[in-house]
């Protein structure tokens, strides 16, 4: 079956970085675009970026452009999300998630990895 | 950028139907999904391409996308359908989310 299992989360203080990653399995990783997520406590779901299957494409939400890169190991069925300068607004439960074909439904999540920035 | 717009909160009396709109600007031309989120849990996917069931989930929920309004109709309300709900679709490359409507079952 599906799955996807992210890690790297924790504590940071602002200015700080963190790197977060998803290993996805149970499919083939490199079919499917990806995207992480997150969730601020008591918020909504913010996307904050995206990346194509191979790769070559990534988009940012305006809020973490400059400051977040998001990168995939095919061969690994890995995503990363490089996170720096990090601030309090950043924090949060950040979801991996997998789309089912381009841009089509977001059909798979993982359970999450909590980031809190705070001094 | 593309913004959508969800009721905070609907109420809902048990074995009644829920309705949980979406409102965007011509919405009805673009792909809607639904997302079910219960407290301590992911999301999970309910409703795809506006109408569209994934495998597995009840065919009490139904949606529908017309003009500048998504809709998701939950029929014959259980408390297990007490949960949150984002419409969800893409523009400029990236997912948008609306704001999310916390469903109550009385």
């Amino acid at each position: 079956q599906v799955k996807l299992v992210e890690s790297g989360g924790g504590l940071v203080k602002p200015g700080g970085s963190l790197r977060l990653s998803c290993v996805g399995s149970g499919f083939t990783f490199s079919d499917h675009y990806m995207t992480w997520i997150r969730q601020a406590p008591g918020k909504g779901l913010q996307c904050v970026s995206f990346i194509s299957d191979t790769g070559r494409f990534a988009n940012y939400a305006d809020s973490v452009t400059g400051r977040f890169t998001i990168s995939r190991d095919n061969a690994k069925s890995s995503l990363h999300l490089q996170m720096t300068n990090l601030r309090v607004e950043d924090t949060g439960l950040y979801y991996c998630a997998r789309v089912l074909s381009g841009y089509d439904q977001i059909d798979y999540w993982g359970l999450g990895t909590l980031v809190t920035v705070s001094s | 950028s593309y913004e959508v717009t969800q009721p905070f909160s609907v109420s809902v009396a048990l074995g009644q139907t829920a309705t949980i709109t979406c409102e965007g600007n011509d919405i009805g031309s673009k792909d809607v999904q639904w997302y079910q989120q219960k407290p301590g849990q992911a999301p999970v996917l309910v409703i795809y391409r506006g109408s569209m069931r994934p495998a597995g989930v009840s065919g009490r929920f139904s949606g529908s996308n017309s003009g500048n309004t998504a809709t998701l109709t939950i029929s014959r309300v259980g408390a297990g359908d007490e949960a949150d709900y984002y419409c969800q679709l893409w523009d400029t490359n990236m997912a948008v989310f609306g704001g999310g409507t916390k469903l109550t079952v009385l």
